[in-house]
């Protein structure tokens, strides 16, 4: 199994320039997430889908749009970028119910805005 | 805002020796997990400690929790080189699903 895998490791946007992450997990998982990172802190969520056709928003969510049309993905987009968004990217996902509760992360999408 | 705070936000020791971090969270939560992240990796989940427990061990691992104090703490024991890595704790609160991490540790190991 891959796991989850995140493309593309990453990138280097102008402002209002828009693009999509891509976030894939082949663990069959019902839960997927979309996590920002920024020097010295801790991981704050941006968007997270609890099964296919679903989505919610996180502590972080303006700027960013979701989309869940397959179990299997989780696109996480940015119409206009802006030097704020700046970071590292992380998508994890994990299976519902009691004692399903870990969430396995991909590597990591950096992303530079100028 | 972040639920939980890491004390302390770095720690340098020598290989042999035992890392203890700390982590508080403000709200009641379900579980407490302990999450591990080399540099510019994604994180890898240590263990979970669920909110009617007290104490568990994993390996070299062991977490305490204690709800009534909204506090736990991440043992590590006789530390390698390898264990060098940010150490986050995350807590699931009452409405599940979500997790809400701390800004981390940065454990340095010497040998």
């Amino acid at each position: 199994n891959a796991g989850v895998t995140q493309t593309p490791k990453f990138r280097v946007l102008k402002t209002g320039q828009s693009m999509t992450l891509l976030c894939a997990q082949d663990m069959n998982h019902e839960y997927m997430y979309w996590y920002r990172q920024d020097p010295g802190m801790g991981l704050r969520l941006i968007h997270y889908s609890v099964g296919e056709g679903t989505t919610a928003k996180g502590e972080v969510p303006d700027g960013y749009n979701v989309s869940r049309l397959k179990k299997q993905n989780f696109l996480l987009g940015l119409e206009s970028a802006a030097p704020s968004q700046t970071s590292v990217y992380f998508c994890a996902s994990r299976e519902h119910g009691t004692g399903q509760e870990t969430q396995y992360f991909g590597p990591g999408t950096r992303l530079l805005v100028l | 805002s972040q639920q939980g705070e890491e004390d302390p936000q770095a720690l340098s020791i020598q290989e042999g020796e035992n890392a203890t971090m700390n982590c508080s969270y403000k709200t009641s939560i379900n579980n407490l997990q302990w999450y591990r992240q080399n540099s510019g990796r994604g994180l890898v989940h240590l263990i979970l400690i669920r909110s009617n427990e007290r104490e568990k061990h994993s390996g070299r691992l062991r977490v305490t929790l204690d709800t009534s104090k909204k506090s736990s703490s991440l043992l590590i024991t006789a530390s390698r080189a390898a264990d060098t890595a940010s150490y986050f704790c995350a807590t699931d609160a009452s409405s599940g699903s979500r997790l809400t991490f701390g800004e981390g540790t940065q454990l340095t190991v010497n040998p």
